[in-house]
């Protein structure tokens, strides 16, 4: 039983491009979550999404940030125009409804 | 706005004996609490939860007490093991769909 997969695990992006963050939830998790720890801090929520429905994404901030799921395929995480700040490992975490959320083994970004 | 504090970012203990993490709320909807527990270059695991309907919960050497008028919980380590090192996350969630997390603290187990 696979558990939460993420990829790519470590990302590396120049100033200005795209990034874009994979999650495949746990076999029978229909809800997903995506986290963000900055160094030396907690993990922030950013966005609760179910298949084909962004549920709360009150912790994403307002431009540049997107994320789905879709019906078939990964959850994705995506990052347009990337900036320095936006380095951090991006945790994504996968549940049943209203169960304990498991989660991956993160995505690292770097942004040059 | 940090409703979720753990206040020690690090704390060390020697092996056998007792780690206390603490970790303290500020809003009265949360309803239930969770700690996870991070090694390096992994995502966070579950560790061990407790419903605000009971003040003490216990899973072999973790025990997790909740005290709901100071908005205090804490994770209790027994004997504590080396391996028990690394980062300890409080978190809590009641009132809407978010897990809020506390800032960490890093355990380390000194053999």
């Amino acid at each position: 039983n696979a558990g939460v997969m993420q990829n790519p695990r470590h990302l590396v992006r120049r100033r200005g491009q795209e990034a874009r963050l994979r999650c495949s939830p746990m076999k029978g998790h229909s809800h997903v979550y995506w986290y963000r720890q900055l160094p030396e801090e907690g993990l922030k929520f950013m966005v609760y999404l179910q298949k084909e429905n962004i549920i709360d994404e009150s912790g994403m901030p307002k431009e540049r940030f997107s994320a789905e799921f879709p019906k078939e395929g990964p959850s994705i995480l995506r990052i347009q125009q990337v900036v320095r700040g936006d380095s951090a490992a991006y945790f994504c975490a996968s549940s049943t409804f209203g169960e304990t959320q498991y989660f991956g083994p993160g995505t690292r970004l770097l942004v040059l | 706005d940090q409703q979720v504090k753990q206040n020690s970012p690090s704390l060390s203990v020697q092996e056998g004996r007792i780690s206390i993490l603490n970790c303290d709320y500020t809003n009265s909807m949360f309803d239930y609490f969770l700690w996870y527990k991070k090694y390096p270059a992994e995502g966070p695991t579950f560790l061990i939860s407790i419903s605000s309907i009971k003040d003490k919960n216990e899973d072999g050497r973790f025990t997790v007490f909740l005290n709901k008028s100071a908005k205090h919980l804490s994770l209790h380590i027994v004997p504590s093991q080396p391996g028990d090192s690394a980062v300890y996350f409080c978190a809590a969630e009641g009132g809407g769909f978010k897990t809020i997390f506390g800032a960490g603290t890093r355990l380390f187990v000194k053999a």
